[in-house]
């Protein structure tokens, strides 16, 4: 079975300072999907960030920007110059379709921006 | 293009009764999945649905089920309500599973 690790329940950093969140995952898959979604305190699920396990080169969305290390199952996400809209709960996911068909969420990790 | 909607947006029910919640996907999307989420569970997957067929089913009790029609709609409905079953509900749309899913606001069921 395909498990995330998020061992960062909590983060906080300050406004405008950079931010790493880390996510593990376990799975026997050779392709497969990950992702970093954020939700804003009552607000909805939106994408951060995708990363296609067959490509080398990590993913970036401007501010936003991860660290796949394949062999070691790892996938963080580093925030650059944070900004109080970030505040949120950030979830890591993993998919891998196959007969799956489902993303497979992290516990979360939540981040608060101090001004 | 319009996002993925849910309704309704808060529910409130009473143990024993049964519930259908609703979701539209964005348009051209035919991959719905359900979602529910928990402060103590996280975010736990239902079942997902592609073209009115479901592929993939959770963890969940059969009293959770959930159909989706020919404009891929879906509804899911939960049964006989436990308090347990208090949780947000999300739905998401994908052109196909491995795409990008793109996420509802929820609807907030409290079950008293």
């Amino acid at each position: 079975a395909q498990t995330v690790t998020q061992s960062q329940p909590e983060m906080s950093v300050q406004e405008a300072e950079t931010v790493t969140l880390s996510c593990t995952y376990d799975t026997s898959e050779n392709n497969y999907y990950l992702f970093w979604y954020k939700q804003p305190p009552s607000r909805q699920m939106i994408l951060v960030i995708r990363q296609e396990a067959y490509k080398q080169q990590n993913a970036t969305e401007n501010r936003f920007s991860v660290n796949f290390q394949k062999a070691a199952k790892s996938f963080s996400l580093k925030i650059s110059d944070s900004q109080l809209g970030d505040t949120a709960m950030y979830f890591c996911a993993f998919n891998s379709g196959g007969s799956n068909y489902k993303l497979t969420f992290g516990k979360g990790t939540l981040l608060t921006v101090n001004p | 293009k319009a996002g993925v909607t849910q309704t309704p947006r808060y529910l409130i029910k009473t143990r024993g009764q049964q519930v259908t919640l609703s979701c539209s996907p964005i348009s051209g999307h035919r991959s719905v999945s359900w979602y529910q989420q928990t402060p103590g569970q996280g975010l736990q997957f239902l079942f997902e649905y592609f073209s009115e067929t479901q592929r993939n089913k959770g963890n969940f009790p059969g009293r959770f089920s959930g159909r989706q029609f020919s404009n891929s709609r879906s509804e899911m409905n939960v049964s006989t309500l436990e308090l347990g079953d208090s949780a947000l509900y999300l739905c998401a749309s994908s052109l196909d599973v491995l795409e990008t899913q793109y996420f509802g606001p929820g609807t907030r069921l409290l079950v008293l």
